[in-house]
Formats: structure tokens, C-alpha cells, sequence
């Protein structure tokens, strides 16, 4: 089944500084690629998605890339705020056709703790 | 996106008892999850809920352990079924709305003590 790994674990930054968070899956059917930020106690939030179409996208100061040949995305956040700071989960989702389910399911990676320091 | 809610927010257990967490959308669905989140670790699915018909366990979840309703596209409820301080974790309802959507949303989450 399909894995997802996540890189770093955590990540320090300074306030200002750009912060880049690495994934990489197994399953080269996996066509769908989303990004939640986890803030303490509180629920998962989508912040950026991407699909296996589109190579790159942008919403203000989060970018998601994707490399298909090489099955990895990342997370890219510039002029880090201490607002940042929170756990952020990549996820690739397993095409349902792939595995014998009914519905697409999502693989979530473990997580990266980013810290940004005022 | 849906608002999801979850009750209760949390609970603190006694092992060998069962506890029902129910999940509402304010809208049509057409998949519900329910995930589970052990401190300081990422999310792991534990079935899909489907409408009318029994729930799809993933690898090491059963139904004896973990059963699932969803009787309507709006509602759906998680039983943790003789529970063990093991169980003790987050519990997450999770929605994806329109057939042609990819996007997938969390509730606020049961944070579940097993004592």
C-alpha cells in the first residue's frame, strides 16, 4: 500500500525566514496531494492541495511543488510568521481503483513540528 | 467547506466500557472517515463510513472493536467498543463533500482518556 514519508520531524526558523518541508510516496498511482497544519488541540486545517496534473501551486506565502518522476512534494512557507508555528501533515491520496476499495482514501505522513522564533 | 461537529469533545473512561461518538455535518456528504490520532502522532484512518451499508476497516481495525454507523449523508457514529488505556487518543470525524472532490475535511475531534 502506498507509505508517505516526511521530512524533517521539526524544523526552526526564524521569524522571516522561508520554511521548506519534504514528502515522499510510494504508490505512483497517488494523484492527489494535500497539506493540513495542525495547530495545538485543535483540528487538522487543509491549507494547499495539489494534483498529480499540475506541477506547482501558489496561495500567498504557501507553494506545494510536485515531482512526479521522482514522487516527492513539498511544502514551501516564505516570510514565516510566529503564527506559522504548528504541526504540518502532507498526504497523498490512494485512487480507490489501485487497491480494490470504493473510494479514494488519504496516507498521511508524520508530521513536522515548525517552530518560528520571533 | 461543511461544518462538522463531534460530541462529546471528550471523555474520560473506564476500561471494559464502550463510548459512541457521533459525528454531524451541516450538509450532504458523500464520505465520512474517522480517523484516529495518538499523542504527538499523525492521523490513521480507521474506516470509512458508508451510507446504508457496513464500513471499510483498514488493516488492524476490526468491527467488533471499532463499530461504525452512518445511517444518512449527515450523520455517522464511532463506537470504541471494551476499551483499554491503549484506546486512549484522539478520535476524528472526517467529511469529503461533492463526488468529484478530492478536498477532505476534520472535525474538532473526541479526545478520549481511558482510565
Amino acid at each position: 500500500g502506498e507509505n508517505v514519508e516526511q521530512h524533517p520531524s521539526t524544523l526552526s526558523v526564524q521569524e522571516g525566514d522561508s520554511a521548506v518541508i519534504k514528502c515522499t510516496y510510494s504508490d505512483s498511482a497517488s494523484n492527489y496531494f494535500p497539506w493540513y497544519k495542525q495547530e495545538l488541540g485543535k483540528r487538522p486545517q487543509l491549507i494547499i492541495d495539489i494534483r498529480s496534473n499540475v506541477g506547482e501551486k501558489k496561495d500567498q506565502r504557501i507553494a506545494v511543488t510536485l515531482n512526479k518522476t521522482a514522487k516527492h512534494f513539498s511544502l514551501h512557507i516564505t516570510e514565516t510568521q510566529p503564527e506559522d508555528s504548528a504541526v504540518y501533515f502532507c498526504a497523498a491520496s490512494t485512487p480507490a481503483l489501485h487497491y480494490g476499495g470504493a473510494t479514494n482514501k488519504l496516507i498521511f505522513g508524520t508530521g513536522t513540528l515548525l517552530a518560528v522564533q520571533p | 467547506s461543511a461544518v462538522i461537529s463531534q460530541k462529546p469533545s471528550r471523555d474520560i473512561c473506564q476500561r471494559g466500557t464502550s463510548l459512541t461518538i457521533q459525528c454531524q455535518v451541516d450538509s450532504q456528504v458523500t464520505m465520512m472517515f474517522w480517523y484516529r490520532q495518538q499523542p504527538g502522532q499523525s492521523l490513521t484512518l480507521i474506516a470509512t463510513a458508508n451510507q446504508g451499508s457496513e464500513a471499510t476497516y483498514e488493516s488492524g481495525f476490526v468491527i467488533d472493536k471499532f463499530p461504525i454507523s452512518r445511517p444518512n449523508l449527515t450523520f455517522s457514529t464511532l463506537t470504541v467498543s471494551n476499551m483499554s488505556p491503549e484506546d486512549s487518543s484522539i478520535y476524528l470525524c472526517s467529511v469529503r463533500g461533492l463526488a468529484a472532490s478530492y478536498e477532505q475535511y476534520f472535525g474538532p475531534g473526541t479526545r478520549l482518556t481511558v482510565t
